[in-house]
């Protein structure tokens, strides 16, 4: 089944801690996405990645990094330096990277982090 | 800059109609999408406009004004398992990729 993977679905984590989420997608995609959701609220971008080997900042990179060493895979380490990492943290992937008309982004189930 | 509207929340009654309105002001557009998310669950794709009109599949229907910054998600015949919420997102042009603004979604409430 071709699909994006997120794991864990939930994660616990001591305050001062750097923590991973990983993202795994085999849908061939290009472009791949972070985005951080917190209650009530819509998503925003936290870093994106258009090929392998290269990322851009969203709109909420500070106390985030990430890394595209393969194609399949983006994952996402919160810092220390995140002043509030408690969220639910969601990954997404899409087909084109130049914003073709009509491709949208598939995302996949999410990763609820709670930091103690 | 970018800035999505959305109302934050509706209840309706299991068979009725919504309208979800969605207002943007964006330095550039290329396209609006509609998403579904239940709670606690990945955002599914519904529908997409590009070009002004009505977009229709099957109980769902989306809207596109691009001169009054203006979409709207319409559902008809709500079902209980509709309760979800409802996600507008614009994608701009200029940024790279294939990057989207999300409002701040929509959470409708469908009661018996």
């Amino acid at each position: 089944d071709g699909g994006i993977t997120q794991s864990p679905k939930y994660l616990f984590r001591k305050e001062g801690q750097n923590v991973t989420l990983s993202c795994e997608q085999n849908l061939n995609h290009d472009a791949m996405y972070w985005y951080r959701q917190d209650p009530g609220q819509g998503l925003r971008l936290i870093y994106y990645s258009q090929i392998v080997n290269d990322f851009q900042k969203g709109d909420i990179a500070e106390g985030y990094s990430v890394s595209r060493e393969k194609k399949e895979s983006f994952p996402l380490t919160v810092t220390s330096a995140q002043k509030n990492p408690t969220a639910f943290y969601l990954c997404a992937s899409s087909p084109q990277t130049s914003g073709r008309a009509g491709d949208t982004q598939y995302f996949g189930p999410g990763t609820r982090l709670t930091v103690l | 800059g970018q800035n999505i509207d959305q109302p934050t929340e509706m209840t309706a009654t299991e068979g009725a109609i919504v309208q979800i309105n969605c207002t943007y002001q964006t330095s550039g557009f290329n396209g609006l999408f509609w998403y579904q998310q239940h709670a606690g669950e990945a955002p599914t794709f519904l529908s997409y406009n590009v070009l002004d009109g009505l977009e229709e599949k099957g109980r769902f229907s989306s809207f596109l004004s691009r001169s009054k910054g203006y979409s709207y998600l319409l559902l008809k015949e709500l079902q209980m398992k509709d309760s979800a919420s409802y996600l507008c997102a614009v994608r701009d042009p200029r940024a790279a990729g294939n990057k989207l603004t999300f409002g701040g979604g929509t959470r409708v409430l469908v009661k018996p």
